[in-house]
């Protein structure tokens, strides 16, 4: 089984930037991916990381420590758009199966 | 392309009624699975199929039952519903399983606006 822990709410202010942690537990790694969903639609994807390391996709950049179960998505230059939950999920090996387990999302709140 | 498409957008039912949710997935995914919202749980995985197989499945009792056609469209199930099953339902769409060997399949799933479902 896994267990997926993130902060419940982080309050954060326009312009600025703001890091959103992700822990876990898994039994067999397949990839970590972060997902941003606005209230009321869909979760959109945002990133993914299978191996250690930074990935930077624009505002938004992921990173990845798989000997320390820990992620992280970090987003410069805040906009008021960007207030939304965030969802951090693990894929574990499941002989090629493709079933995420997600975190229960951090709500950011971006202010003026 | 369109996108992931589900139907009902909202419904409405009794403690006690069945229902059936459809989705139909992104042209050319073959790989549907099913995900149950709610503001406490966040959320928590039902089921996935490929090619008409159920590949995986979570932790939801035998009232929740899902199937996949040849065209890849899939619909879910819920019997004898309870309050508790109030939720939104997400179906989420990806090329298929990662042992095939599809360019750049990172297995990311994207989602449909889902199906809300209120028990009453």
């Amino acid at each position: 089984g896994q267990n997926i822990d993130q902060p419940t709410e982080m309050t954060a202010t326009e312009g600025a930037i703001v890091q959103i942690n992700c822990t876990y537990q898994t039994s067999g790694f397949n990839g970590l991916f972060w997902y941003q969903q606005h209230a009321g639609e869909a979760p959109t994807f945002l990133s993914y990381n299978v191996l250690d390391g930074l990935e930077e996709k624009g505002r938004f950049s992921s990173f990845l420590s798989r000997s320390k179960g820990y992620s992280y998505l970090l987003l410069k230059e805040l906009q008021m758009k960007d207030s939304a939950s965030y969802l951090c999920a693990v894929r574990e090996l499941t002989g090629g199966g493709n079933k995420l387990t997600f975190g229960t999302g951090t709500q950011l709140k971006v202010e003026l | 392309k369109a996108g992931v498409t589900q139907t009902p957008r909202y419904l409405i039912k009794t403690r006690g009624q069945q229902v059936t949710l459809s989705c139909s997935p992104i042209s050319g995914h073959r790989s549907v699975s099913w995900y149950q919202q709610t503001p406490g749980q966040g959320l928590q995985f039902l089921f996935e199929y490929f090619s008409e197989t159920q590949r995986n499945k979570g932790n939801f009792p035998g009232r929740f039952s899902g199937r996949q056609f040849s065209n890849s469209r899939s619909e879910m199930n819920v019997s004898t519903l309870e309050l508790g099953d109030s939720a939104l339902y997400l179906c989420a769409s990806s090329l298929g399983p990662l042992n095939l060997e599809w360019e750049s399949n990172t297995g990311e799933l994207f989602f449909g606006e889902g199906s809300r479902l209120t028990v009453l």
